[in-house]
Order: C-alpha cells, then sequence, then structure tokens
C-alpha cells in the first residue's frame, strides 16, 4: 500500500504486480514533463516524458498518464520488477524565453518491490 | 556519449570551512544547472547558466554559495562558510539548449545528471 512516512512517501507493491505513481503539479503554463528514477548513490535518470498536448505516453513497461484539468501525472510500471526500486521524481518544464528551460522538481516517491 | 561528472563523490567539513565542487557536463550542452538535493527530498535548484552566463541563481544563498562557469564548459560550485543545514547531495545536470519554438513542437531536452557530491557537514 502507500503510506507517508517522514520524508518520502512510499509505494510497496509485490514483484509481478503493477506500480501507479502520483504526482502533482502546479504550473499549468508547464510545456512538458518528465519521470526521473533515482537509484541510492546515484543521480536522477530520465525514464519518459509527455508533452503538454498528450494525455497518455507509452514506453517499454511504463506509461506516463497527464490530466491538465486537475494537474496530476501519473507514471504507471507494468510487471513490477526489483530493479524498479527506487525514488521517483516527476519534473515540470516551462520555456523560458530565450535562456533555455526551468525544471521544478516534485518531493518523490519511494517504489518498494516485495519479492 | 560520456555522461556528467562530478567530484568529489563524498566530502565531510566541520561547519564555518569552506568547500568547493567540480562539474563537467556533456560536451555540447549549453545549459548547466546545480541542484542541492537534502535527503527525502526533490532536487532543488540553486543556479542555472547558460554557457559562461547566469539565467537564475533567485534560489542560491549568495551570501555563502557562489558558482562559475568561466569558459562555458566546467563549472564549479563554492560553499564558504558552511552550515549545518547545508548537509546535502550537490547534483549537477547538463542539457542542450532548446530555443522555445522547438520546445513547444516537441523538441525537448531532458536534464542529464551526474552522481552528484554527497556534502556531510559536522
Amino acid at each position: 500500500g502507500e503510506s507517508v512516512g517522514l520524508h518520502l512517501p512510499t509505494l510497496s507493491v509485490q514483484e509481478g504486480d503493477n506500480s501507479i505513481i502520483n504526482c502533482a503539479y502546479s504550473n499549468s503554463a508547464s510545456d512538458y514533463f518528465i519521470w526521473y528514477k533515482q537509484e541510492s548513490g546515484k543521480g536522477p535518470q530520465f525514464i519518459i516524458d509527455i508533452r503538454s498536448n498528450m494525455d497518455k505516453r507509452q514506453g517499454q513497461r511504463v506509461t506516463v498518464l497527464l490530466n491538465k484539468t486537475v494537474k496530476h501525472l501519473s507514471l504507471q510500471i507494468a510487471a513490477t520488477q526489483p530493479g524498479d526500486s527506487a525514488v521517483y521524481f516527476c519534473a515540470e518544464i516551462w520555456f523560458r524565453g530565450n535562456y533555455g528551460q526551468n525544471f521544478v522538481f516534485g518531493p518523490g516517491t519511494r517504489l518498494s518491490v516485495l519479492p | 556519449e560520456a555522461g556528467v561528472a562530478q567530484s568529489p563523490r563524498y566530502k565531510i567539513i566541520e561547519k564555518r570551512q569552506s568547500v568547493a565542487f567540480w562539474c563537467n557536463p556533456i560536451s555540447g550542452h549549453a545549459t548547466l544547472y546545480w541542484y542541492q538535493q537534502i535527503l527525502g527530498q526533490g532536487p532543488k535548484l540553486l543556479i542555472q547558466f547558460q554557457n559562461n552566463g547566469v539565467v537564475d541563481d533567485s534560489q542560491l544563498p549568495k551570501d555563502r554559495f557562489s558558482a562559475e562557469r568561466l569558459k562555458g564548459v566546467d563549472s564549479t560550485l563554492k560553499i564558504q562558510p558552511a552550515k549545518l543545514e547545508d548537509s546535502a547531495v550537490y547534483l549537477c545536470a547538463s542539457s542542450l539548449w532548446v530555443p522555445g519554438p522547438l520546445v513547444r513542437t516537441g523538441e525537448n531536452s531532458p536534464l542529464h545528471f551526474g552522481n552528484g557530491t554527497r556534502l556531510t557537514v559536522t
């Protein structure tokens, strides 16, 4: 199940089950969104992105859903594996005129895969 | 392609001491970011460079933090003097510079992160 700890919300799932990680974002003008995976001792790694004019995008075993009405993003992982255990962050990105992009990260969710 | 390189991996200092972190971004990436990640939280932007110019340093505690990217490639982040609350992982990231019209038509350029420097201030 899902619980809120002292720091990170944690989602515990059985190996082989599907996982759904949720994220609320703040800027309705964000141009696109990215899900990152962060393993212990490493920097965040890109998983999948979605543009603001889309509502669903699928990758290998992952699907991202975007609901702009309620400013909500979700990451679905099919057939969760032990290697999926990590902290997952959503990021919202908007354009800064001539100065590239601004990336703002959510607080993260720890996914724990149980054998 | 080689990833974003950061050093050192770990650093332990006493409060009021100074410390510096180094970052070498992916070749050709014009935009470089320094993020602070406190345990249990998401990365928080400290400073963003485009080439050797500062784009955003609004969240950088300028009384003690400084950063530079003199030749538009490598960057250093310095803390002087350090406080206990500076204990965190300092992440460097880089991305291609993407003009606005390309962003809006799908040419997205995600951040590529280094593995960070874990700073402990005692």
